[in-house]
């Protein structure tokens, strides 16, 4: 079945400091990736449409200088948190759209970032 | 704005008992599904409905979706601790599209 690889799993990092999480599609092809936010006892929370060779599209209330979003190719995108503060402490989760099995979403094993 | 009202949020019940998870929206969606998802890991998909008024069964697990696509059930029948978790439903307006989240539904089920 589809599968979608994401990384790292958990992450510690210093506040003020960047980190780069990786989602790829294992055995097919993305052209549109989301990325949630999940805080603990609560639902996903759409941050941002990730699509190939195209910016990413933001959901409002979402600062696109602080998230930054590569998708550069059919298998890869990537979530960059810039400048990291304690308050970006939480679940990343990436989902991707597998067009060849009706438009599936696949969802990533997420990723925990604390920032201390 | 939520789009996908999902209600109860927390559910606390015996083993055996049977519960209703719902879904309610006023927008019209292409599809719906419905997943599960344990502490740390990212949501498994149990169902996708696509058809208005379907219904699909997963062994005690039966899901509904509304006859105008803008609502849907998960119900539970002989609630079992290994049911526990955190289910969530999502749907998506148009296919392949931006997937929005309820805002999940906490089951617990005490032996």
């Amino acid at each position: 079945g589809a599968v979608v690889s994401q990384h790292p799993s958990w992450v510690i990092c210093k506040s003020g400091t960047s980190v780069k999480i990786e989602c790829r599609s294992l055995d097919f092809q993305a052209t549109t990736m989301f990325w949630y936010r999940q805080f603990p006892k609560q639902s996903l929370m759409l941050m941002a449409t990730s699509n190939e060779g195209s910016k990413a599209t933001y959901e409002q209330g979402v600062e696109k200088d602080k998230f930054l979003i590569n998708h550069a190719s059919l298998t890869l995108s990537t979530l960059t948190v810039t400048s990291a503060h304690p308050e970006d402490s939480s679940f990343y989760i990436c989902s991707a759209v597998n067009v060849g099995v009706n438009y599936g979403y696949t969802f990533g094993s997420g990723t925990r970032l604390t920032v201390v | 704005t939520q789009l996908l009202e999902q209600s109860p949020q927390f559910l606390s019940i015996q083993e055996g008992e049977n519960l209703t998870v719902y879904c309610n929206s006023s927008s019209v969606f292409s599809s719906l599904q419905w997943y599960r998802q344990e502490p740390g890991e990212g949501p498994v998909l149990l169902v996708t409905v696509v058809t208005g008024g379907e219904v699909k069964k997963l062994k005690r697990l039966t899901f509904q979706f509304g006859d105008a696509r803008k609502d849907s059930s998960l119900h539970i029948t002989a609630a079992q601790p290994g049911d526990t978790g955190l289910y969530l439903c999502a749907g998506a307006r148009n296919q392949g599209g931006k997937l929005i989240f309820g805002q999940g539904t906490e089951l617990s089920v005490k032996p």
